[in-house]
């Protein structure tokens, strides 16, 4: 089945460390794959995606993420974390067996990024 | 605006009642989506509309849930006999075919509360 898994509910880093968010997938065919971020009371905001070419892709904010195929990994990173950082992160795959006019995206369950001063 | 829209942003009901939650997409984009949203938690997919498809309402949680979408644009969830637990953030977003046609663009929400 296709899937999508955030191992992690929460994730805590001193303001200034690097910071990863995980995510790994499980899809049939080439994974389109996306972050996003919700900040506290504010809707979803778009942060990156991958699509194909480079394996390293660069968002808003200084966010990056690695996509890496053998590992079915597309973790977001981000040299140096921001107390202003903090928010819900979530990760997303389109399944490419929906077909190419089907634009549903299947969605990680979340993680929460503290960020302490 | 250029973005998507959602209203009311904070609605209160009495059990029992029927509401109607509406979000006007970004102009031009054909999908769109509506998702809920518990505290602090992750998304439920509710339904998805593309163009002039059958929508896909696999994600609707029972049929006191139901939506429509008029003329390809705005779109209208409807809750009947609101339940406590269908206490909750409703999302919509859409998307665009020619502008990174999976990215989805998400509204501010609507902040359901069954009283």
């Amino acid at each position: 089945a296709q899937s999508v898994a955030q191992p992690e509910d929460q994730v805590n880093v001193a303001e200034g460390n690097p910071l990863t968010v995980k995510c790994t997938y499980s899809v049939s065919g080439n994974p389109y794959l996306f972050w996003y971020v919700q900040y506290p009371n504010r809707g979803l905001q778009f942060l990156l995606k991958y699509i194909t070419g480079d394996n390293l892709v660069k968002g808003s904010y200084g966010f990056e993420a690695e996509f890496n195929k053998s590992q079915t990994s597309f973790h977001l990173k981000k040299p140096s974390a921001l107390v202003s950082d903090s928010a819900l992160y979530f990760c997303a795959v389109r399944d490419p067996s929906l077909g190419d006019s089907n634009y549903q995206l299947i969605w990680g369950a979340g993680t929460k990024l503290i960020i302490k001063p | 605006g250029a973005g998507v829209s959602q209203s009311p942003s904070n609605k209160v009901t009495e059990k029992g009642k029927d509401v109607e939650l509406r979000c006007d997409p970004i102009s031009g984009h054909t999908a769109l989506y509506w998702y809920r949203q518990s505290l602090g938690q992750g998304l439920e997919f509710l339904i998805y509309f593309q163009g002039n498809s059958a929508p896909d309402k696999s994600g609707l949680p029972s049929d006191r849930f139901s939506a429509e979408r008029t003329g390809g644009s705005v779109s209208t969830l409807t809750i009947q006999r609101t339940q406590q637990e269908d206490s909750a953030v409703y999302l919509c977003a859409s998307s665009n075919r020619l502008a990174g046609r999976y990215e989805q663009y998400f509204g501010p929400g609507t902040r359901l509360t069954v009283t």
